[in-house]
């Protein structure tokens, strides 16, 4: 099956700096990919469709200039938490579908990302 | 609005029960359907999909679709401890491949040994 490979897995950094998080569709052309954020015990909360060589679409609530989201290749998508503050603290998790198949998503290991 | 619904649970099975686990959704004309797997800290993996109604078995695991009720559901026999975990039911709104799936909030099932 389809495989999406996302590094880091874990991130630790401090206040007011960005970290960086990409997704790679590795066997398979992702024109579109999705990005997720979980908090602890609680559901996947859908943050943003990326969309390779346009803007991405960001669900209602998501900061768009603090989630900056940059698909500038079919097997890439990042995601940079701009000045991170501890309430970004959590779990975030790519996938992405192959457009051909209109089958499952294939989600990345997720990166835990804390903020100190 | 687009809606998957699960109950949270959490649901408590003993070792070597079937486990049932229920999804309903709102979109009359979704097509296909994903139950997932995620383990605490771990992002999900996928189990079983189904698209006709009917019943599907993979294994242990079988999954069920009644497009007309608008319900899916997945029963896990001879459960063990290794199969607790949170369960996501995913229906796929659009027949496309390039938007996200809908995603219930998940039922955490608890196989007590």
């Amino acid at each position: 099956g389809a495989v999406v490979s996302q590094h880091p897995s874990r991130v630790i950094c401090k206040s007011g700096t960005s970290v960086k998080i990409e997704c790679r569709s590795l066997d398979f052309q992702a024109t579109t990919m999705f990005w997720y954020r979980q908090f602890p015990k609680q559901s996947l909360m859908l943050m943003a469709t990326s969309n390779e060589g346009s803007k991405a679409t960001y669900e209602q609530g998501v900061e768009k200039d603090k989630f900056l989201i940059n698909h500038a290749s079919l097997t890439l998508s990042t995601l940079t938490v701009t000045s991170a503050h501890p309430e970004d603290s959590s779990f975030y998790i790519c996938s992405a579908r192959d457009p051909d198949l209109y089958t499952e998503a294939f989600f990345g290991q997720g990166t835990r990302l804390t903020v100190v | 609005q687009k809606e998957v619904e699960q109950n949270s649970g959490p649901l408590s099975v003993p070792e070597g029960a079937i486990a049932s686990l229920n999804c309903t959704y709102s979109d009359r004309g979704s097509q296909s359907f994903f139950w997932y797997r995620q383990y605490s800290g771990k992002s999900p993996e996928l189990i079983m999909f189904i698209y006709s109604n009917g019943d599907k078995e993979d294994g242990r695991f079988t999954a069920q679709l009644n497009k007309a009720s608008q319900y899916v559901s997945l029963l896990i026999r001879d459960s063990q401890p290794s199969d607790s975990a949170t369960y996501l039911c995913a229906v796929n709104m659009r027949n496309s491949g390039n938007t996200p799936l809908v995603f219930g909030k998940g039922t955490r099932l608890s196989v007590i040994a």
